[in-house]
């Protein structure tokens, strides 16, 4: 069966200080992985999406960046974070063909002071 | 852009009764996905649907694809304190990337 993890599960990072999130997949083979912020509270935004290695495509203007140096590993970074930045981010993964199902990771929790 | 419109945003309902909530966009989608999300995890598939009228169950909870593909709903039966959470629902149409269009979340309260 598929797993996904995310590392770390909670992480306080001072304003201007560096940035890696880090998701990876288990038990499926060129998944599509996908990156999402959540506000507390609210709904969920795309950050970024990935077809294959070294395959980003971005939805929103941001201060991050994503990168997929693995076929099931997918990375969040900034070189220097904002307070916006703060959130709940998750990943996600879903077969590379067909069915548009996301199986979503347990989130990691950012703090940005 | 595609929308999804979720109500109700919130519930605040007693342990026992049956809980609807809903989805509706002005776009065609030919997939239906709904997840429920607890404080400080990721969301958890409950049911996806599939294909225009589709009517799935999974426990107490039902889910439907609109016949026009540009809604659907899901209730829960007989509501107990751990189906507390966000609820959100999520259309899918076969684009590059297999992006979803997600609703705002209904959030349920049950009091016990």
């Amino acid at each position: 069966s598929q797993t996904i993890h995310q590392w770390p599960a909670t992480l306080v990072q001072p304003v201007g200080s560096p940035l890696s999130l880090e998701c990876t997949v288990e038990g499926t083979s060129n998944p599509n992985l996908y990156w999402y912020r959540q506000a507390a509270g609210r709904g969920l935004q795309l950050l970024f999406y990935s077809v294959g290695i070294g395959q980003i495509s971005s939805e929103v203007p941001q201060n991050l960046s994503a990168s997929r140096p693995q076929d099931r590993q997918f990375i969040l970074s900034s070189k220097k974070l904002l307070l916006s930045d703060s959130g709940f981010y998750l990943c996600a993964w879903s077969e590379g063909l067909g069915t548009d199902t996301q199986y979503f990771g347990p989130g990691t929790r950012l703090t940005v002071l | 852009g595609q929308q999804l419109n979720q109500s109700p945003q919130s519930m605040f309902i007693q342990e026992g009764e049956d809980v609807s909530m809903n989805c509706t966009s002005s776009s065609i989608f030919n997939t239906w996905l709904w997840y429920k999300q607890d404080p400080g995890e990721g969301p958890v598939l409950l049911i996806a649907l599939y294909k225009a009228g589709e009517l799935t169950s999974n426990g107490r909870l039902t889910a439907q694809f609109g016949i026009t593909r540009k809604d659907s709903f899901l209730n829960i039966s007989a509501s107990i304190p751990s189906d507390v959470g966000i609820y959100f629902c999520a259309g899918g149409s076969n684009n590059a990337g297999n992006m979803l269009t997600f609703g705002g979340g209904t959030r349920l309260m049950v009091k016990p």
